[in-house]
């Protein structure tokens, strides 16, 4: 089924520790964006990626990196994970270049940083 | 500034019809998005409007007003599988989505 897949599905980290997102796009789109969503608040682009080779910073890109070393894929990284990182990720990728288009999303990943 | 503003709840009645309204600022505009989610699951689009006037989809419409930076969508002949979040986003001049912080809809039989 065409999509996208994000893992882990859920994870605990302790403070300080490197973690990576994986984020999976069979779709063959262009874009591709990180999203975190905390309770309260609307949903807040850390990265995102207009096609394979560039990378661009979102609202809160701070603590994070990404890369995009082919069309499919788009890891997240976190150097040193803090607690304000807990969160649910939510990857997302779009056709265009850059136009408006629907955004598709991943099941998301749900992070707790202790 | 950029803001998306939304109610953080609503409550409707199973049949009956729900209008969730959003209000919008942003840097250049191209279209106003509204997308479903239910708990624990990711967002899924619902509707894109970037002409004024209404645009029909089944039991679902979704308003835009540009001049009065404001949008609305309207939920007909609810269902208790309508009880999700809703979130307004409105594109900016980079075609990036600004999001309001969701909208919680809760049907009651």
């Amino acid at each position: 089924i065409a999509g996208i897949t994000q893992a882990p599905t859920s994870q605990i980290l302790a403070a300080g520790r490197r973690m990576t997102l994986r984020c999976t796009q069979d779709m063959r789109h262009n874009a591709m964006y990180w999203y975190r969503q905390d309770l309260g608040l609307g949903l807040r682009l850390i990265h995102y990626s207009n096609t394979a080779g560039t990378t661009g910073k979102g609202e809160v890109p701070d603590g994070y990196s990404v890369s995009r070393a082919n069309t499919d894929d788009f890891p997240l990284t976190l150097a040193s994970a803090v607690p304000s990182q807990t969160s649910v990720y939510f990857c997302a990728s779009s056709d265009s270049l850059a136009g408006p288009d629907t955004q598709y999303f991943g099941p998301g990943t749900r992070l707790t940083v202790l | 500034g950029q803001n998306i503003d939304q109610p953080t709840e609503m409550t409707a009645t199973e049949g009956a019809i729900v209008q969730i309204n959003c209000t919008y600022q942003t840097s250049g505009f191209n279209g106003l998005f509204w997308y479903q989610q239910h708990a624990g699951e990711a967002p899924t689009f619902l509707s894109y409007n970037v002409l004024d006037g209404l645009e029909e989809k089944g039991r679902f419409s979704s308003f835009l007003s540009r001049s009065k930076g404001y949008s609305y969508l309207l939920l007909k002949e609810l269902q208790m599988k309508d009880s999700a979040s809703y979130l307004c986003a409105g594109m900016d001049s980079n075609y990036q989505l600004i999001w309001g912080a969701g909208t919680k809809l809760i049907i009651k039989p």
